[in-house]
């Protein structure tokens, strides 16, 4: 089955400085990859996704692209704020009725003013 | 749309007793999942269904978890017997197939004492 690999575990920024989170999988199949960020004590809510047709896409100040080649992608956040502090996950799947979203461990961002 | 709708919000039993976990995921949603999120173990899928039927249960611990969805908008998540290690929140979510991304529910704390 699919392997997703997340890191860092824990990251810490400045505000106003960039903060990016890289993961990897293992089904070369796999071709959708959404991330969701979960604030404390809420549910986790997706944020930006990409397929597999596509390398990058851009939503304001989060971007994620994706290297079919090497089996990874990153989420990349600009001018980080106080609110984008979170924890974020990646996950990755295949399409079609037995697919499923597997998650990677999740990556805690703290934004420092 | 209320979105994915779980109850309780919270839940505190003790141990041996029988606990039920409901889930209404968000209508047109053909795809159903349970996850349970701890600090060790992250997020876990224990089973999803497509079109109200069991897909993939693996993840399911033991025995002592059953799951069922009788129809289309409703799904059930039972541990008969609860034990302490069974504490965790669960999260229900929902998708039109997996490809658009899940949307999750507030989930519930369970706690067993």
């Amino acid at each position: 089955g699919e392997n997703v690999e997340q890191h860092p575990s824990t990251l810490s920024v400045q505000e106003g400085d960039s903060a990016v989170i890289k993961c990897t999988y293992s089904d070369s199949a796999s071709n959708y990859f959404p991330w969701y960020k979960q604030e404390l004590g809420k549910r986790p809510q997706l944020i930006i996704d990409i397929r597999s047709n596509v390398g990058e896409k851009k939503d304001q100040r989060i971007a994620v692209t994706l290297n079919k080649t090497a089996k990874h992608f990153s989420l990349h956040i600009t001018e980080t704020q106080p609110e984008d502090s979170a924890v974020y996950f990646c996950a990755a799947s295949g399409t079609g009725t037995a697919s499923k979203l597997t998650f990677g461990t999740g990556t805690r961002l703290q934004v420092t003013l | 749309d209320a979105g994915v709708i779980q109850s309780p919000r919270h839940e505190v039993t003790e141990m041996g007793q029988e606990v039920t976990l409901r889930c209404k995921p968000i209508s047109g949603h053909n795809s159903l999942f349970w996850y349970r999120q701890t600090m060790m173990r992250g997020l876990e899928l224990l089973i999803y269904f497509n079109n109200n039927v069991p897909i993939d249960d693996s993840g399911m611990p033991e025995d002592r978890f059953s799951a069922k969805m009788p129809n289309a908008s409703f799904s059930t998540l039972k541990i008969q017997p609860s034990e302490p290690r069974d504490s965790a929140v669960y999260f229900c979510a929902s998708s039109f197939e997996q490809y658009y991304g899940y949307t999750f529910g507030s989930g519930t704390r369970l706690t067993v004492v």
